[in-house]
């Protein structure tokens, strides 16, 4: 099983609407989790930390649930710009600095 | 400007010609790794390194081969390349590796013949 599993989408979405997404992780003992951004052909960059108690960085809002282990990812009023692949990364245990990345969820905001 | 430089950003090479990659960050970052990203498979580590002269391996280092003589440059090797190491590479930096934050060069396409 892998140890980070994301629904590759694509989402198809229309501007102005909202879409959310999950990621599953497989260890209880994950530690950190974040989403990344990544465009295509392009590096991924940080887009967000996830906290336990959830976070929001303007359209965009993510959520830990421990129990079922998984995080999501929501973003509101989708942009044209907001097209991407978002990663799921967890670390696995506290003081290991691996980093266990999500294979992606595509999503595509058209016009 | 703050940045990870991979270089060649893409390279076609035929099996068994030894290859580097050359990764250089000015952020004077400590902790260093290597990526390689395969459609359906995420991002998988190769190597890392947590300061100069010391690397460890990741999760698929079979292949590769780095080292940090200097803190800016952590260089990706094939001694020995072979057509299941067509990916597409990345390195990245970080200035403490417990935090989830990742610089990442643009990457470097590999195609091995």
């Amino acid at each position: 099983r892998k140890e980070v599993e994301q629904d590759p989408g694509p989402f198809n979405v229309p501007e102005g609407a909202t879409v959310a997404f999950n990621c599953t992780y497989s260890n209880s003992a994950s530690q950190s989790f974040f989403w990344y951004r990544q465009d295509c052909r392009k590096e991924p960059k940080l887009l967000m930390s996830v906290y336990s108690s959830g976070n929001e960085d303007g359209r965009f809002t993510a959520q830990l649930n421990r129990a079922s282990q998984y995080i999501s990812l929501l973003i509101r009023d989708s942009k044209l710009s907001d097209s991407a692949t978002y990663l799921c990364v967890v670390r696995l245990i506290d003081n290991d600095y691996k980093l266990s990345f999500g294979a992606g969820t595509t999503v595509t905001v058209r016009a | 400007e703050a940045q990870v430089t991979q270089n060649p950003r893409y390279l076609i090479t035929v099996t068994g010609k030894k290859l580097t990659v050359t990764c250089s960050q000015n952020m004077n970052h400590e902790y260093m790794s290597w990526y390689r990203q395969d459609p359906g498979l995420g991002l998988r580590q190769i190597y890392y390194s947590m300061n100069v002269e010391v690397t460890d391996k990741g999760d698929v280092p079979e292949g590769y081969k780095v080292s940090r003589k200097e803190k800016r440059n952590f260089p990706l090797i094939l001694e020995s390349p072979s057509p299941n190491q067509t990916s597409l590479y990345f390195c990245a930096s970080s200035l403490r590796p417990d935090t989830g934050e990742l610089f990442f060069g643009e990457g470097s396409r590999l195609t091995v013949l």
